[in-house]
């Protein structure tokens, strides 16, 4: 079964306007992180937003924020005022067995996401 | 400035050939790890390190070998068991915390000739 599943092979947006980029993930494990990365055509992956199982809030970070639903299992990433910058790949990823030490760098990424914005 | 600096860009491979590519960082990181990349895929780990002189295989390691000799250096050889090679090679780096993000390098494309 797949542990991160991003439905959306690829996205639309105006720009100025905010955009959601849709993760589930699949773990039984209690303590996990989720992560989301930007893959420009030059090939360098960017980190842009964590999301911790335990965080009592949804991350933000400037324009971009995390929709953390835990029961739902699903770490959606939104990007307000889309800029023509943010055209890209996005990625999501997730870290399992944080409590456990031997998990560190191991991330799952799921297939990705090509966002295309228009001016 | 710090980073992880990769090469070559471009790679190409013979048949029955092994190649090595090259990762370094300055970042003083402990952890080091090896993603592959098919066109229009997510990431797949093939080796990781944590330490100086020793490392773990992640999930498509077969046809793939590491060294971790120096904190700074993780070369990974693609060996001709690898059968399907062309990807694209990210090498990343981490300090050992449970959330912290991965640095990761600008990438080698490895393609067959």
């Amino acid at each position: 079964a797949q542990k991160i599943t991003q439905t959306q092979p690829g996205m639309f947006v105006q720009e100025k306007e905010a955009v959601t980029l849709d993760c589930t993930y699949d773990t039984s494990d209690p303590s996990y992180g989720l992560f989301w990365y930007k893959q420009p055509s030059s090939g360098e992956m960017i980190f842009l937003i964590y999301q911790g199982s335990y965080d009592q809030q949804n991350a933000t970070e400037g324009r971009y924020s995390l929709n953390f639903q835990k029961a739902r299992k699903s770490a959606n990433l939104v990007i307000s005022a889309s800029q023509l910058g943010d055209s890209a790949m996005y990625f999501c990823a997730m870290r399992e067995g944080l409590t456990g030490g031997t998990s560190y760098g191991k991330l799952t990424f799921g297939q990705g996401t090509i966002l295309t914005v228009h001016p | 400035d710090g980073g992880i600096t990769q090469s070559p860009k471009y790679l190409f491979r013979k048949e029955g050939q092994n190649v090595t590519l090259s990762c370094e960082q300055n970042l003083n990181h402990d952890a080091m790890y090896w993603y592959r990349q098919d066109p229009g895929q997510g990431l797949r780990l093939i080796y990781y390190s944590q330490i100086v002189n020793d490392f773990q295989k992640g999930d498509i390691a077969e046809g793939y070998s590491v060294s971790r000799e120096k904190k700074e250096s993780f070369p990974l050889t693609v060996t001709s068991a690898q059968k399907n090679p062309t990807a694209f090679y990210l090498c990343a780096s981490s300090i050992l915390s449970a959330n912290e993000k991965l640095f990761f390098g600008s990438g080698t494309q490895l393609s067959v000739l």
